[in-house]
């Protein structure tokens, strides 16, 4: 079962485009949301999160929006470039801001992302 | 002075065979986990590790194991390796007091198995 669902699978934009790459979750037990970012041969690294209790978050050129009632997030990369071609996971966890010990992300599938100069 | 290293970064082996790959982080952080990307590029978590709790996904077979010398090290041992084990095995860490809930993630490992 696959609980954050991701689309679309890839995505091809100009150079300052916006692509938007969207996400929905099932779990309303869910209190933490994250984007990263995964270039060939690295490592994911963390883009930007989001809590529930917030509608939109903006770091630089990327922008979580994020709507509980309909159990749906989404990114915005503003003014994308070609440097920002990248397979993008947006991801989710319960019980990040209370308890102890580990938390774990759930993945969405990923989308790529191709800015076309 | 990478936050979170893993090796190797290659792994070619055959089918049967015992491995294991190490995963340092030097973060100071508490959490250290395995995650499993397939050829489609799909994360799942395997294991997630601290002082006080090991959780391991209930889809993993019991040929992977954890092992965790200390804080700082969370080593992944397969046993008799199968071809369906083929895949990019990343670490992570995190803190949770931190204020910056986010995992940092390893350049990965790819295993491949023939």
């Amino acid at each position: 079962q696959q609980q954050v669902k991701q689309s679309p699978q890839s995505l091809i934009v100009q150079k300052g485009g916006i692509p938007i790459i969207n996400c929905a979750y099932e779990n309303t037990a869910f209190d933490y949301f994250p984007w990263y970012q995964q270039f060939p041969g690295k490592g994911p690294a963390l883009l930007i999160a989001i809590r529930p209790d917030v509608s939109e978050k903006k770091e630089g050129r990327f922008t979580i929006s994020f709507n509980k009632s309909a159990k749906q997030f989404s990114l915005h990369i503003m003014d994308s470039q070609p440097g920002d071609s990248a397979t993008y996971f947006c991801a989710a966890s319960m019980g990040v801001y209370s308890g102890a010990g580990s938390y774990q992300l759930t993945f969405g599938k990923g989308t790529k992302l191709s800015v076309i100069p | 002075d990478t936050a979170v290293s893993q090796t190797p970064k290659y792994l070619v082996t055959q089918m049967g065979n015992d491995k294991s790959i190490k995963c340092e982080q030097n973060l100071g952080h508490d959490t250290m986990y395995w995650y499993k990307q397939d050829s489609k590029k799909f994360l799942k978590i395997m294991f997630s590790y601290n002082n006080k709790e090991l959780i391991i996904n209930e889809t993993v077979p019991n040929r992977f194991s954890p092992k965790s010398p200390d804080k700082a090290h969370l080593n992944l041992h397969i046993n008799s390796l199968e071809l369906g084990d083929s895949a990019v095995y990343f670490c992570a860490s995190s803190q949770r007091d931190r204020g910056n809930y986010g995992y940092t993630f390893g350049s990965g490992t790819r295993l491949t198995v023939v």
